[in-house]
């Protein structure tokens, strides 16, 4: 069946842009995770989703960062006014139940801020 | 202390040798763990479930120490193939909530 999904695969924009990540979790999946890595480094936990809520929103690293999930499905992941440090590779993953930790993962997006 | 600390590696190994990693953990109460692999610039994927009992698959087999709070990866008859970067989750969480946390992970090189 379909996997995880994530558009765009590449984006690059310019420092104070905002941009739009969007993850299609695989279908009936009740949770969803994002998780951003930069190169060489280990996978930076953001927010999770138990259907449509966020129960732990401390993951995200400043209030430019914000996500959402409607649906239980398509949830995106929105940073404003993006700087440079936010370059990495934005990872999402869904499970079918929360509490389990078998994750299954997208190709991730590839941002890059100029 | 780490929550969730692997010995980054890398760890090259002759093809066709046996190789073992271990990852620890801080929280007691931990309540499941995994491992997973990750390819240069791919996404993990989630490689094996380590149960209280330990499981095998295959040439892969995973061990869980509560006592001494680690988790252990053991890979058999390694292969080219097997190159890639291991990452131990460990779920915090309690019934009602995820707390997932990943280890930096240990490179695995597997040298012909």
């Amino acid at each position: 069946g379909a996997g995880v999904s994530q558009s765009p695969s590449n984006k690059v924009t310019e420092k104070g842009k905002d941009v739009e990540l969007r993850c299609d979790p695989i279908s009936g999946h009740t949770a969803l995770y994002w998780y951003r890595q930069s190169l060489g480094q280990g996978l930076e936990f953001l927010i999770y989703f138990q259907g449509n809520s966020a129960p732990d929103k401390s993951g995200l690293p400043s209030d430019r960062f914000s996500a959402e999930r409607t649906g239980g499905s398509v949830s995106t992941l929105t940073i404003q006014r993006t700087q440079q440090e936010d370059s990495a590779v934005y990872l999402c993953a869904s499970s079918p139940l929360w509490g389990v930790g078998e994750q299954y993962f997208g190709p991730g997006t590839r941002l890059t801020v100029t | 202390r780490k929550e969730v600390e692997q010995d980054p590696g890398p760890f090259n190994v002759p093809e066709g040798a046996t190789v073992a990693f271990n990852c620890t953990y801080s929280n007691s109460a931990s309540q499941s763990f995994f491992w997973y692999r990750q390819d240069c610039r791919k996404e993990p994927k989630l490689l094996m479930s380590v149960y209280s009992s330990g499981n095998e698959d295959g040439r892969f087999t995973a061990q869980l120490n509560r006592a001494s709070q680690y988790i252990s990866l053991l890979i058999r008859d390694s292969k080219l193939s097997d190159s890639a970067t291991y990452l131990c989750v460990v779920n915090e969480g309690s019934n009602r909530d995820d707390k997932i946390i990943f280890g930096k992970g240990t490179r695995l090189h597997i040298l012909p």
